[in-house]
């Protein structure tokens, strides 16, 4: 099956700064990717979706200014947390999908942590 | 009312017995469905993927969807302990953007 990577696994920050996590399609080009946020014992939340070479669709209730999502590739997209907070605190996934192919290869997920 | 119910356990279930889990929908425009499993703090690894009423086997895996009662079960035969996971059901319309069930937390004893 089609592979996605993430990077970093666990991140830990300080309140205020900014940390990156990138999302890489190791065998395939990703016309569209997507991230997801999911806090402890709950489900996949969708933050926004990205086309390659477009801006990011967020969600209802996603602040975009705060959340940063770049697709400059087709095999990577990342998501800028800017002045991050505690609440910010959980677990990060992407997903990915090939053009024609609709299913969602999911990469391992980042925990982010925010003192 | 949620677009996608899951039951969010826990299933405890014996090794070799028969795991049961089910979602129900709401949407009628939902076409594509999905049963992921995602061990704790990893990523969800899609399991079966079928997009009409009926039967789909998999191995030890067989997802069956009903499009008039709009709803969708994953059983899993002859449960190994590595089955141990949470089971997320994933629906969606025409389109990319998946809708993800609260997901079935599932523990197979020894």
């Amino acid at each position: 099956g089609a592979v996605v990577s993430q990077h970093p696994s666990w991140v830990i920050c300080k309140s205020g700064t900014s940390v990156k996590i990138e999302c890489r399609s190791l065998d395939f080009q990703a016309t569209t990717m997507f991230w997801y946020r999911q806090f402890p014992k709950q489900s996949l939340m969708l933050m926004a979706t990205s086309n390659e070479g477009s801006k990011a669709t967020y969600e209802q209730g996603v602040e975009k200014d705060k959340f940063l999502i770049n697709h400059a590739s087709l095999t990577l997209s990342t998501l800028t947390v800017t002045s991050a907070h505690p609440e910010d605190s959980s677990f990060y996934i992407c997903s990915a999908i090939a053009r024609g192919i609709y299913e969602q290869y999911f990469g391992p997920g980042t925990r982010l942590t925010v003192t | 009312q949620k677009e996608v119910e899951q039951d969010p356990g826990p299933l405890s279930v014996p090794e070799g017995a028969i795991v049961s889990l089910n979602c129900t929908y709401s949407n009628s425009a939902f076409q594509y469905f999905m049963w992921y499993r995602q061990y704790s703090r990893k990523g969800p690894e899609l399991l079966m993927y079928t997009y009409s009423s009926g039967n789909k086997e998999d191995g030890r895996f067989t997802a069956q969807v009903d499009k008039s009662s709009k709803y969708i079960s994953l059983f899993i035969r002859d449960s190994q302990p590595s089955d141990s996971a949470t089971y997320l059901c994933a629906i969606r319309a025409a389109g990319n953007k998946l809708t993800f069930g609260g997901g079935t937390r599932v523990l197979v004893k020894p």
